[in-house]
């Protein structure tokens, strides 16, 4: 299994909402990360997890709660989202001590009303 | 950080060789040179990655001067498939110090038309 899975793919949320955006990887990865996206801008960094701890925050508003549970596993919580949180949420994963690259998910679109 | 600089955007015609500078001033001797390609709603795809010389896969070859103050991507024979964001990453991945610290920079759009 080589892919970054991200579940769901589109998901439609209201300002009071909570929700969750999954992610999960079997490639023995132990540096799982989110990365946010705006429309035809790039991909900015959210968090990163190290062996399934959190080692970066980007000063990411609270209403994003990131929770790995497991090395295969990446969530992040969803709560009283603003309509300008709307985006591409993508989740990537790394190996350790190898200088490969990132494997990303396909992301989830997420709009916010 | 290293921060690069790449065009906004280039336009090919298919079938022609697209080659894409990346300009990485401040690199440092562990950085690497990594590029990705991304369709629209989809996360962006590992192309290559090199260090230094000349790297070739079967999809793109990636050429990094004695220098490594810049780099080249080159697609071959592009086609209408290739219009894509390229981007051009410069970092350490190889600790765990460092994960998380590659940072995207705004991108090339490559349009490509018949």
């Amino acid at each position: 299994d080589t892919e970054v899975t991200q579940t769901p793919k589109h998901l439609v949320m209201g300002m009071t909402n909570k929700k969750s955006l999954k992610c999960e990887q079997h490639m023995g990865h132990r540096a799982m990360y989110w990365y946010k996206q705006k429309a035809k801008k790039p991909p900015e960094l959210m968090f990163v997890y190290s062996y399934e701890k959190l080692s970066i925050n980007e000063s990411v508003p609270s209403r994003f709660s990131p929770e790995c549970p497991n090395s295969s596993l990446l969530n992040l919580h969803l709560h009283a989202l603003q309509p300008e949180d709307s985006a591409l949420y993508l989740c990537a994963s790394s190996p350790p001590g190898k200088n490969y690259g990132y494997t990303f998910g396909s992301g989830t679109r997420l709009t916010v009303v | 950080l290293a921060k690069t600089t790449q065009p906004i955007s280039m336009d090919s015609y298919e079938g022609q060789e697209v080659n894409i500078t990346c300009s990485h001033n401040n690199i440092a001797t562990n950085d690497y040179i990594t590029w990705y390609q991304q369709f629209p709603s989809q996360g962006p795809r590992f192309i290559i990655q090199g260090y230094k010389t000349k790297v070739t896969n079967e999809v793109a070859s990636l050429f990094i001067p004695a220098d490594r103050k810049s780099s080249t991507l080159s697609l071959p024979r592009v086609s209408l498939s290739d219009t894509a964001v390229y981007y051009c990453l410069v970092g350490d991945t190889m600790t765990t110090d460092s994960w998380g610290k590659l940072q995207f920079g705004a991108g090339t759009q490559v349009v490509v038309t018949p």
